[in-house]
């Protein structure tokens, strides 16, 4: 069965500083991978996808994420730290052979100090 | 073009009550997953309903919870008889088909007194 793993529970970063989080996950074949944001009550945002093609995906808000298959990693990266960045991300994986429900990491919590 | 809709947003029920959810898809989508949150937890998925069929309920507790999507109207997430356990944040995706990204709605939060 497929995995994410968010070994990261909780960071804290500088505003205006650079942000890596980190996303490993466990499946078969080539996966479909997804970066989610959380805000606090709110429903997940879309960040970024990837499903094939450039390993380096450009997503919304300045975020970008790298599909390494020989790491089995889709790191999420931001190269300057905005106040508002403060939320919950989850990685998330899909199938790709069958529907597409959604593997969950376990999240993320980044706090933003300014 | 209206996103996913979920209500109600906040569901308190005492224990032994039913709980009714409720999610509309995007417009066009067909395709519905419902996610559980447990606090301090990422998502854990329940169940994918399509029009009419449920498709895969692999995640679904065996007993008291149940789905369903009508060919008209929203698709349900019914609870029977809760017990604290259930509190959670509970939330609907829709997509237009099998492995389109899925659109999250703003979650119920049901707690159980």
């Amino acid at each position: 069965a497929q995995s994410v793993t968010q070994p990261d529970i909780h960071i804290t970063v500088s505003e205006g500083a650079s942000l890596e989080l980190r996303c490993n996950y466990s499946y078969g074949a080539t996966p479909y991978l997804f970066w989610y944001v959380q805000s606090p009550g709110q429903g997940l945002q879309l960040l970024l996808k990837y499903f094939s093609g450039d390993t380096l995906v450009q997503g919304i808000k300045g975020f970008e994420a790298e599909f390494k298959r020989s790491q089995s990693s889709f790191n999420l990266r931001k190269p300057s730290v905005h106040w508002s960045d403060a939320a919950e991300y989850f990685c998330a994986v899909a199938d790709t052979g069958t529907a597409s429900k959604l593997t969950f990491g376990t999240g993320t919590r980044l706090q933003v100090t300014l | 073009n209206a996103g996913v809709m979920q209500n109600p947003r906040h569901l308190v029920r005492r224990r032994g009550q039913e709980a009714r959810l409720r999610c509309s898809p995007m417009k066009g989508h067909s395709h519905v997953y419902w996610y559980r949150q447990l606090p301090e937890e990422g998502l854990k998925f329940m169940v994918y309903l399509q029009k009419e069929n449920i498709i895969d309920e692999s995640g679904m507790p065996k007993e008291r919870f149940s789905a369903e999507f009508p060919k008209e109207g929203p698709s349900i997430l019914r609870i029977q008889q809760v017990v604290r356990g259930d509190s959670a944040a509970y939330f609907c995706a829709s997509t237009s088909g099998v492995q389109e990204t899925q659109y999250f709605g703003p979650g119920t939060r049901l707690l159980v007194l």
